[in-house]
């Protein structure tokens, strides 16, 4: 069964610290892993994405981290913000597969 | 419109009842996805539509499971003899580049409660 498993399930952070995200993955084919935001009554948004051919990918305040090794991969928010305050999913795929495999989410909350 | 659209947003329904749910995705995108989003969990894909290819039809949980993609725009996904399990939210998506590697952009989904 493919799997991403997603942590922490819900998390506060204070304004302007640093919110962290982990997921991980079983499938060593998987090859294209974004991240997902969604606000209460909207749909997942892709946020950023990332490929293992790198260990790093940064837009603006938001940065994957990857460990392929690891099989493992985070989302850091920097100077995180009240707006940021959502629901984030990582996902996985890989070539030719038209299916994004979910991990289970994580509420951010962040606190003024 | 200027994203995908979807209806009903609400759907209340009995017990052994079909729903149908809809789908418009955005204009000239050729890939079409419905997931479901059960409370607390992830999403679930279950179909993927692309042009006049054959749907991928692996993710339906059951043969009460259907959905159609009519002249390649919109989609309306079956759900037949409804059971409280089902309560979910139906999310569709739609992408230009027909790859799940690369922007797919999903609608406000259709929340379905079964009573």
């Amino acid at each position: 069964q493919q799997q991403v498993k997603q942590s922490p399930q819900s998390l506060i952070v204070q304004k302007g610290g640093i919110s962290i995200i982990n997921c991980a993955y079983e499938n060593t084919a998987f090859d294209y892993f974004p991240w997902y935001q969604q606000f209460p009554g909207k749909g997942p948004a892709l946020l950023i994405a990332i490929r293992p051919d790198v260990s790093e990918k940064k837009e603006g305040r938001f940065t994957i981290s990857f460990n392929k090794s690891a099989k493992q991969f985070s989302l850091h928010i920097m100077d995180s913000q009240p707006g940021d305050s959502a629901t984030y999913f990582c996902a996985a795929s890989m070539f030719g597969n038209e299916k994004l495999t979910f991990g289970t989410g994580t509420r951010l909350t962040i606190i003024p | 419109g200027a994203g995908v659209s979807q209806s009903p947003s609400n759907k209340v329904t009995e017990k052994g009842k079909d729903v149908e749910l809809r789908c418009d995705p955005i204009s000239g995108h050729t890939a079409l996805y419905w997931y479901r989003q059960s409370l607390g969990q992830g999403l679930e894909f279950l179909i993927y539509f692309q042009g006049n290819s054959a749907p991928d039809k692996s993710g339906l949980p059951s043969d009460r499971f259907s959905a159609e993609r009519t002249g390649g725009s919109v989609s309306t996904l079956t759900i037949q003899r409804t059971q409280q399990e089902d309560s979910a939210v139906y999310l569709c998506a739609s992408s230009l580049a027909g790859t799940a590697q690369g922007t797919i952009y999903f609608g406000e989904g259709s929340w379905l409660t079964v009573v």
